[in-house]
């Protein structure tokens, strides 16, 4: 079974542009969630996709959306990039939203210049 | 609110030697705990996770866990380190019947000498 697959591994942007980083979910899974991986700030949660509905949301400005297709692919968007976006983004899959384990993908490597 | 705490940013080992990599959690409510480790440039791999039941877990890679819930610790360890074994690890607790919602430890980087 193929893991949690995360496109583009890297893309450098350039301040007050805006960005989408797609990830897909493990065949059969249905609930999507994506963290934010930095140096100064760890791993910190952005949002839960399940059924297509946003489930939860972390504490970030609103400039960080996201959402989910009906075969549970997922995108996220950040619009108005700064520099302190500039972080690894990952996708989380689990079989169902409360699913006790979640799977990670590579991640997507985002530099904001 | 849940919190996790990992303590040693930084823990170096000698090859041969034990691991141990402390973690404790801050939460009315035992939550299901999890360690994960990566690899630079990668994700995240689940190493083991304790939900409830029996309290020392074993996982990949020779690792072990015992979730102690009277001092609120759930520290990692591994009789003797690999080189291999190099990498950044975290701890993470997830709220039991709550949302996807996992909460990291700041990791610890393990670096093992030759």
């Amino acid at each position: 079974k193929a893991g949690v697959t995360q496109t583009p591994r890297y893309l450098i942007k350039t301040r007050g542009q805006q960005v989408t980083l797609s990830c897909s979910p493990i065949s059969g899974h249905r609930s999507v969630s994506w963290y934010q991986q930095t140096p100064g700030q760890g791993l910190q949660f952005l949002f839960e996709y399940f059924s297509e509905t946003q489930r939860n949301k972390g504490n970030f400005p609103g400039r960080f959306s996201g959402r989910q297709f009906s075969n549970s692919r997922s995108e996220m968007n950040v619009s108005t990039l700064e520099l302190g976006d500039s972080a690894l983004y990952l996708c989380a899959s689990s079989t169902t939203s409360g699913s006790i384990e979640q799977f990670f993908g590579p991640g997507t490597r985002l530099t904001v210049l | 609110a849940q919190s996790v705490t990992q303590l040693g940013s930084h823990v170096s080992v000698s090859e041969g030697a034990l691991v141990l990599l402390r973690c404790n959690y801050s939460s009315s409510v035992p939550p299901y705990l999890f360690w994960y480790v990566q690899y630079p440039n990668q994700g995240l791999q689940l190493l083991l996770k304790y939900t409830t039941g029996a309290t020392l877990v074993k996982g990949i890679n020779g690792f072990e866990a015992e979730f102690k819930k009277s001092e609120t610790s759930f520290h990692l360890t591994k009789p003797s380190a690999h080189m291999s074994d190099a990498a950044e690890y975290f701890c993470a607790a997830k709220l039991q019947g709550g949302s996807e919602k996992l909460v990291f430890g700041k990791g610890t980087k393990l670096t093992v000498n030759p």
